[in-house]
């Protein structure tokens, strides 16, 4: 059973728009949650993380909402650059480490 | 520091063989964590040590998988007889205890070894 869930496999955006990557969990015991972001051929590399005591993160150009009883949080990043071309994952922490990933988001940014 | 160092990063066997994939943490971390990727179930955690010592299996699919942590710096992933449907890209991940108040360390992941089972 997939805890996290990501239920777009793929999106696409223009250059400069916002990009908004979705995720929606299903353990009500998850109190910590985190973006991944992960090139080809790289492994994942950490992006932004969120508490269940707030609603909102924001580092730079990436912000992360939390809506905890709609089970759901999102990925925001305005605006979108080349770069941001990558897979991103959505995963949440229950206990000390362990983390459920959702399965990926594809992120391409056309320029 | 060179982060988390996988080996190989390639590896195609055929069915019925043994493998064995190989990780180096960061030096200092003391978790470490082996996860596999598949498109249909994303990232799966398998296992993770603490010090050197298994704390969760339960993601090990079957007695076929066996992981161990001789030492603070290497781990080995093993698979017993391979199959086909174990064809997957294989993580390893490690972090370092979390500070005082933190809820987690951030977990650093290794380039990854693509095994193919023909």
């Amino acid at each position: 059973d997939q805890q996290v869930k990501q239920n777009s496999p793929s999106l696409s955006v223009q250059e400069g728009r916002i990009s908004i990557l979705n995720c929606d969990y299903t353990n009500s015991m998850f109190d910590y949650f985190l973006w991944y972001k992960k090139y080809p051929a790289e492994g994942p590399t950490f992006l932004i993380s969120i508490s269940s005591i707030k609603d909102k993160n924001e580092d730079g150009r990436f912000t992360v909402f939390l809506n905890k009883s709609a089970k759901h949080l999102s990925l925001h990043i305005v605006p979108s650059q080349p770069g941001d071309s990558a897979v991103y994952f959505c995963a949440s922490l229950t206990g000390a480490n362990n983390l459920f990933f959702g399965t990926g988001t594809r992120l391409t940014v056309i320029p | 520091d060179a982060g988390v160092i996988q080996s190989p990063r390639h590896e195609v066997t055929e069915m019925g063989q043994e493998v064995t994939l190989r990780c180096k943490p960061i030096s200092g971390h003391d978790y470490l964590f082996w996860y596999r990727q598949t498109m249909m179930r994303g990232l799966e955690l398998l296992i993770y040590f603490n010090n050197n010592v298994p704390i969760d299996d339960s993601g090990m699919p079957e007695d076929r998988f066996s992981a161990k942590m001789p030492n603070a710096s290497f781990s080995t992933l093993k698979i017993q007889p391979s199959e086909p449907r174990d064809s997957a890209v294989y993580f390893c991940a490690s972090s370092a205890t979390p500070g005082l108040g933190e809820r987690t360390d951030t977990q650093y992941f290794g380039p990854g070894t693509r095994l193919t089972v023909l």
